[in-house]
């Protein structure tokens, strides 16, 4: 029962370089989030996406780009790193109707940028 | 646009000692409330839910919280803290509607022997 599985956990980039994010779930959920979280600043949506084939901005989307060409793969992308972009990144996915409505996360990806 | 407050950035306690999480949140139609807790290097997982129904939502590990629409909160408590507690914990509002939930910046729960 994997859930929601983020690839990598850890990364260590050059300012410059760029990456790719890739999360990854299971339950068939429409809705999936990418998020950021820093110390004393909780999560903040960087992108998401409402089905496949859909994204949408979210609160901090500058320097990121994001891909949903499956509904079950959420894609995140760093063109050109940046150490503000030193951060956690977490996935999400949710059904969003009903009783359903809750998101489940995956374990985080430690980004650093130097 | 919604928003949530949660009130208190750190909170220090003994063990078996009783806590209150405080959470409140602005929004003008109906809400969605969840409590989510992370626990060192660990990604979030799902505390507790208010939907609809009953004001008053247990965890399974002995938090509880009350939906309290004319106050516009949703308190997190347990009456006997544990060690294994120690862990942020995020306040969530969710608006019927909207496809984002929005996240409080988090109290962090230190338990202390």
């Amino acid at each position: 029962n994997a859930g929601v599985t983020q690839t990598p956990k850890f990364r260590v980039l050059k300012t410059g370089q760029s990456m790719t994010l890739l999360c990854a779930q299971d339950m068939n959920h429409e809705y999936m989030y990418w998020y950021r979280q820093d110390p004393g600043m909780g999560l903040r949506l960087i992108h998401y996406s409402v089905g496949e084939g859909t994204t949408a901005k979210g609160e901090v989307p500058d320097g990121y780009n994001v891909s949903r060409l499956k509904k079950q793969n959420f894609l995140l992308g760093l063109e050109s790193a940046a150490p503000s972009q030193t951060s956690v990144y977490f996935c999400a996915s949710s059904f969003r109707t009903g009783r359903l409505r809750e998101a489940f996360f995956g374990q985080g990806t430690r980004l650093t940028v130097v | 646009a919604q928003s949530v407050t949660q009130l208190d950035s750190q909170v220090p306690v003994f063990e078996e000692a009783p806590v209150e999480l405080r959470c409140n949140y602005s929004s003008s139609v109906s809400v969605y409330l969840f409590w989510y807790v992370q626990y060192p290097n660990q990604g979030l997982q799902l505390l507790l839910k208010y939907l609809s129904g009953s004001t008053l939502v247990e965890s399974i590990n002995g938090f509880e919280a009350e939906f309290n629409k004319s106050q516009t909160s949703f308190h997190l408590r347990k009456p006997s803290v544990h060690i294994s507690d120690t862990a942020e914990y995020f306040c969530v509002v969710d608006v019927g509607g909207s496809y984002i939930p929005t996240f409080g910046r988090g109290t962090s729960l230190i338990v202390h022997p």
